[in-house]
């Protein structure tokens, strides 16, 4: 069964600085991997998706992620933190159409 | 392109009620799938709808149920509602084949007191 793993439930960073969220996964097979953010009260919105294509995958908003096979991991970056980039985070993995499952969530919060 | 729409927006009920909330997919998705994101809980999957079958449910007790109607639209029916279904309502939805990206909705919100 495939899975994933956020590590951080809440990271902190100030405004200009790297955003780093942690997200590894398990399967048995190269899966699908995605990124979605959820701003209060509202639904998730996709910010990119891993498909095979290319190892490294840019979203929206200057959020990019790297599919790292060797360490099954898939962790979001973005160089410059925005205020507006406050939210939770969440990663996903699917390779069936019945079968996406998402991590617990990773809050990021921006200080000014 | 409309994206995924859900309804009502705000719900409130008291406990032992009954809930129906709606979703209607992008256009052209047959998929549909239902979650609950309770406080603290992160997002649970209750149900997939694809081609008006019930495909797949999560680990919800049978009075959440619901189903998929000739245009894809879904509605979903929580029965005998207890204090711990206060929760938002996910819908999304989902093109045939791959990409397997889910589109979201913006969430029912329902409190029971």
């Amino acid at each position: 069964a495939q899975s994933v793993t956020q590590l951080g439930s809440h990271v902190s960073v100030s405004e200009g600085a790297l955003v780093l969220l942690r997200c590894n996964y398990s399967s048995s097979v190269p899966p699908y991997l995605f990124w979605y953010v959820q701003y209060p009260n509202q639904g998730l919105q996709l910010l990119l998706k891993y498909t095979s294509a290319a190892t490294l995958v840019k979203g929206i908003n200057g959020f990019e992620a790297e599919f790292k096979k060797s360490e099954t991991s898939f962790h979001l970056t973005k160089p410059s933190a925005h205020m507006s980039d406050a939210a939770e985070y969440f990663c996903a993995v699917s390779r069936e159409a019945n079968d996406m499952r998402f991590g617990a969530g990773t809050r990021l919060t921006v200080k000014p | 392109e409309a994206g995924v729409t859900q309804s009502p927006t705000h719900l409130i009920k008291t406990r032992g009620q009954q809930a129906t909330l709606r979703c209607s997919p992008i256009s052209g998705h047959t998929s549909v799938y239902w979650y609950q994101q309770a406080l603290g809980l992160g997002l649970q999957f209750l149900l997939w709808y694809d081609e008006g079958e019930e495909r797949n449910r999560g680990n919800f007790p049978p009075r959440f149920s619901g189903r998929q109607f000739p245009n894809y639209s879904s509605e979903l029916n929580v029965n005998a509602l207890e204090l711990e279904d206060s929760a938002l309502y996910l819908c999304a939805s989902r093109g045939r084949g791959i990409p397997l990206e889910q589109y979201f909705g913006p969430g029912t919100r329902l409190t029971v007191t």
